[in-house]
C-alpha cells in the first residue's frame, strides 16, 4: 500500500507569509490522484485541492497545489486566521491512505 | 443541498457490538462511492474503507479489514460501519465521506459531522 509522509510536521508562520507544505508517497501515484484537505478542530476536514492541482469549489486562490509522481506540494499565498489548522495529504489512486498531517501555528 | 448526517455518540463496553450509520441525501445516493475515516482524538486521519451503494462491492484498508464491515441500504440513503466487538482501541471518531463524480478513483468533498465512539470498562 502507498504510504504518504508529510513535512514538515509542524510549521510556524505569521498571517500574510507564505507556507509550502510537502507530501512525499512511497510510490507513484495513479494519474496524480492526489487530494489536500484542511482540518480546524472540531470539524471534519475540507477538500482544498484535488487530481493534485485543481482547486475544489469555492475555494480560494491563496491555494494551490503542484506536483506529481511521488512529489507534491500544497501552496499557500498569503495566510489567512482562517488558514491556521492541520492540513492533509491523501491519494485516492489505490485505496485512500492519508498522510501524517503538518500542522500550521501561529509565529 | 448535499448533507451527509451521521447517528450520534455511542459509549459501550469493550466485546459489544456497535453500528453507526451515515445517510446521504441531496444526491443520488447509489452514484457516489461512501468512505469511512477514523480519527483519534489528537490524531490524524485514517482511511478504513469505501462502499459503492449500488452494489455494495466494498474495498477496504489492509489495516482494518476483518475488523470492521461496511454495508449499505440503498432504499434508506444509508451506509453503515459495524464491529461485531469492539474494543478500547476503537475509541474514535469516525467521518463518513462521499465521493465527487462516479468512478472509484475521485476525491472526497462532502463529509458527515462525525460520529465519537468511546469504548471503555
Amino acid at each position: 500500500d502507498i504510504v504518504l509522509t508529510q513535512s514538515p510536521g509542524t510549521l510556524s508562520l505569521s498571517p500574510g507569509e507564505r507556507a509550502t507544505l510537502s507530501c512525499r508517497a512511497s510510490q507513484s501515484v495513479s494519474n496524480n490522484y492526489l487530494a489536500w484537505f484542511r482540518q480546524k478542530p472540531g470539524q471534519p476536514p475540507r477538500l482544498l485541492i484535488y487530481d493534485a492541482s485543481i482547486r475544489a469549489y469555492g475555494i480560494p486562490d491563496r491555494f494551490s497545489g503542484s506536483g506529481s509522481g511521488t512529489d507534491f506540494t500544497l501552496t499557500i499565498s498569503r495566510l489567512e486566521a482562517e488558514d491556521f489548522a492541520v492540513y492533509y495529504c491523501q491519494q485516492y489512486g489505490s485505496t485512500g491512505a492519508f498522510g501524517g498531517g503538518t500542522k500550521v501555528e501561529i509565529k | 443541498e448535499i448533507e451527509m448526517v451521521q447517528s450520534g455518540a455511542e459509549v459501550k463496553w469493550p466485546g459489544e457490538s456497535l453500528r453507526i450509520s451515515c445517510k446521504g441525501s441531496g444526491y443520488s445516493f447509489p452514484t457516489y462511492w461512501i468512505n469511512w475515516v477514523r480519527q483519534v482524538p489528537g490524531k490524524g486521519l485514517e482511511w478504513m474503507g469505501k462502499i459503492d451503494p449500488s452494489d455494495s462491492h466494498t474495498i477496504y484498508s489492509p489495516s482494518f479489514q476483518g475488523h470492521v464491515t461496511i454495508s449499505a441500504d440503498k432504499s434508506m440513503s444509508t451506509v453503515y460501519l459495524h464491529w461485531s466487538s469492539l474494543q478500547a482501541s476503537d475509541t474514535a471518531i469516525y467521518y463518513c465521506a462521499r465521493q465527487y463524480g462516479s468512478g472509484i478513483h475521485t476525491p472526497m468533498p462532502d463529509w458527515g459531522q462525525g460520529t465519537l465512539v468511546s469504548v471503555s470498562s
